[in-house]
């Protein structure tokens, strides 16, 4: 079936850099997600993003966190500058509705170091 | 806001036997519950989704069941064998989110040995 594509898979980064992680979403998907998985831990939700937007956020989406689909090409979640605590698998998810099912990425696993 | 509690956090059965998930949550307004899979590597893959009170879904090797009265999903895999070894998630979400967050539990490791 259709598939999230999260890239890269894997991202090691010093603490205070910048990074990016990059999702392609189902072609047709209108809403996005991020959820944030600390190892041992449940998913968590940061972000929704529709029309543009961001719509809601938890307060685990702090300030140095960002997202943006310019041009109908990569959802991306940006974290301005990081932190070690920021060391998590990131989960990228798409749908095409509000009643539609989710498809997930494989996430990204970021180390800050 | 809601809570999932899962347990427990890590199963293992011999191939063959049955192996039972449960997940509680507390939002009286959660109205759509999910079982997920997660083979290491790969992102989620939905098993069912479940939106009525009361209800016994049954898919491929697997049944759910729904206890709103009591605010418990479960998964029982009816006769495990080893390609069901991952990890399993249950996820909830209220009918009036319309943007639809999930609240998931914290995961099943599951090892089913041959």
């Amino acid at each position: 079936g259709p598939k999230v594509l999260q890239i890269p898979s894997h991202q090691i980064i010093d603490m205070g850099q910048m990074v990016t992680l990059n999702c392609d979403p189902v072609s047709n998907h209108l809403y996005f997600y991020w959820y944030k998985q600390i190892l041992g831990q449940q998913m968590e939700f940061l972000v929704n993003f529709y029309n543009g937007k961001v719509m809601e956020k938890s307060k685990l989406f702090k300030d140095q966190f960002s997202v943006e689909r310019p041009d109908g090409s990569y959802f991306t979640l940006k974290i301005q500058p990081t932190a070690l605590e920021d060391s998590a698998v990131y989960f990228c998810a798409s749908r095409s509705g509000r009643r539609s099912d989710y498809t997930f990425g494989s996430g990204t696993r970021l180390l800050v170091i | 806001g809601e809570q999932v509690e899962q347990r427990p956090p890590h199963l293992s059965v011999r191939e063959g036997d049955s192996a039972v998930i449960i997940c509680t949550y507390t939002d009286p307004n959660s109205y759509y519950f999910f079982w997920y899979k997660q083979e290491p590597g790969a992102g989620l893959q939905l098993l069912m989704k479940v939106f009525s009170s009361t209800e016994i879904n049954e898919g491929q090797g697997f049944t759910v069941l729904l206890n709103k009265k009591d605010k418990q999903l479960s998964l029982n895999l009816t006769a495990a064998h080893p390609g069901d070894s991952a990890v399993y998630f249950c996820a909830v979400s209220a009918g009036g989110s319309a943007l639809g967050r999930l609240h998931f539990g914290a995961g099943t490791q599951l090892i089913v040995i041959p």
